[in-house]
């Protein structure tokens, strides 16, 4: 079975920092760029980051760009974001996505459960 | 960034409707747009790819169509369990964009 499993969410205050990671299991993981997408609370969805299968292709989106780096290793089959100066927007839950095909852009055909981030004092 | 515009933000229809949600592009995406299902407190749930390509188990009365900047996501009989949030999401550029969402309730 294709799975995706995010841990690392929590409570942090302003300015702080959390590492999210996101284990896959049931497909060859590095043939597939990954991306986290983000839904605050009442919210719409956010796409926030992507990586591709070799890690030589990564980008973020705008609004956590220079905060937040994606990264991932293989041989845990493990995507990780890292979140660094959190804001109290950055609030939300945090999802990972499996790319369909193996392009960047391709839709996401496997979704984790999210795991919450709240950034509040 | 490409913009993705949305419509309508929510509708009310009954068992057995036709329902049509639209996605506008800001600019031209070729067919790079997906659409998404997602029910309160879950994950969303791949339906169409490739603007009209149906996800594997997906239903067939979920159907997509459009290229270039305009965009549909049809639901040919609305069932019980179709009532939730859509979103569409393009496949051109990054950053990415999704729309504003689409909530269906029930009528």
């Amino acid at each position: 079975e294709v799975q995706l499993v995010e841990s690392g969410g929590g409570l942090v205050q302003p300015g702080g920092s959390l590492r999210l990671s996101c284990e896959a299991s049931g497909f060859t993981f590095n043939m597939y760029a990954m991306s986290w997408v983000r839904q605050a609370p009442g919210k719409g969805l956010e796409w926030v980051s992507v990586i591709s299968g070799s890690s030589d292709s990564a980008y973020v989106g705008d609004s956590v760009k220079g905060r937040f780096t994606v990264s991932r290793d293989n041989s845990k089959k493990t995507v990780y974001l890292q979140m660094n100066s959190l804001r109290v927007e950055d609030t939300a839950v945090y999802y990972c996505a499996k790319t369909k095909y193996q392009l960047m852009l391709d839709a996401f055909d496997v979704w984790g459960q999210g795991t919450m981030v709240t950034v509040s004092s | 960034a490409i913009q993705m515009t949305q419509s309508p933000s929510s509708l009310s229809a009954s068992l057995g409707d036709r329902v049509n949600i639209t996605c506008r592009a800001s600019q031209g995406i070729r067919n790079d747009l997906s659409w998404y299902q997602q029910r309160p407190g879950k994950a969303p749930k791949l339906l169409i790819y490739d603007a009209s390509s149906l996800q594997r188990g997906v239903p067939s009365r979920f159907s997509g169509s459009g290229s270039g900047t305009d965009f549909t996501l049809t639901i040919s009989s609305l069932q019980p369990e179709d009532f939730a949030t859509y979103y569409c999401l393009e496949g051109y550029s990054t950053p990415r964009t999704f729309g504003q969402g689409t909530k269906v309730e029930i009528k």
